[in-house]
């Protein structure tokens, strides 16, 4: 079993939908989780992190976390066409405290 | 904003060649890390370093080593190339042990 998993799409939303990305990882003890965004040739960015249980907002970004069920989840409100891109989940593991990220979901928003 | 700056964007090398890939970061962060990032695997960790002189091998350090002079600056090195090391290198550096703040904008190596 991955440490880290995502689907890897592509997911395809209309554009002012909602995207809802998801992942899940192995580690219990995990303690802080982040979502990064890549557009193709560029490097990660980092859009959000969360280390508590429940729903962190940021602009038109949620990430919740359900560390009960092992997953965290990023939402993208009104998603635009510039949203299109790979998003990057990153589980900081306690055996190492190292991130290890999984392999990614392609988000295409079409107009 | 966090800079993280690597060399070179585009390197191609000879097999057997040793290959250094340098970066340097401008927010005195102490945290610096090396990633591969390879189709259908994602990132995954070859070093990273908490501090001057301190490195601590990841996940994938064979074949690889890095160096620490300075605080800003974290060098990747190959100690003799090989074609399982063409990928994309990046660096990136952290305030924070818990994540990864910012990314360089990668090396593209080709081992031929």
């Amino acid at each position: 079993q991955k440490e880290v998993e995502q689907n890897s799409g592509p997911l395809s939303v209309p554009e002012g939908a909602i995207a809802s990305l998801n992942c899940t990882y192995s580690d219990r003890g995990s303690q802080s989780f982040f979502w990064y965004r890549q557009y193709s040739g560029k490097s990660p960015e980092l859009i959000m992190f969360i280390y508590s249980n429940g729903d962190k907002e940021d602009g038109r970004f949620t990430a919740q976390l359900n560390k009960a069920s092992q997953y965290v989840s990023l939402l993208i409100r009104d998603s635009q066409p510039s949203d299109s891109a790979t998003y990057l989940c990153a589980v900081n593991i306690r055996d190492g405290n190292k991130l290890v990220f999984g392999a990614g979901t392609i988000l295409r928003v079409k107009s | 904003d966090v800079k993280v700056t690597q060399s070179s964007r585009y390197l191609v090398k000879r097999t057997g060649e040793k290959v250094f890939l340098e970066c340097v970061q401008d927010m005195d962060h102490e945290n610096m890390f090396w990633y591969r990032q390879d189709p259908g695997l994602g990132l995954r960790l070859i070093y990273f370093s908490y501090d001057v002189k301190m490195k601590e091998k990841g996940d994938i350090p064979e074949g690889y080593s890095v160096s620490r002079e300075k605080k800003e600056r974290f060098s990747l090195i190959l100690e003799s190339a090989s074609t399982n090391q063409t990928s994309m290198y990046l660096c990136a550096s952290s305030l924070s042990r818990q994540g990864v703040e910012a990314f360089g904008s990668g090396t593209r190596l080709t081992v031929v």
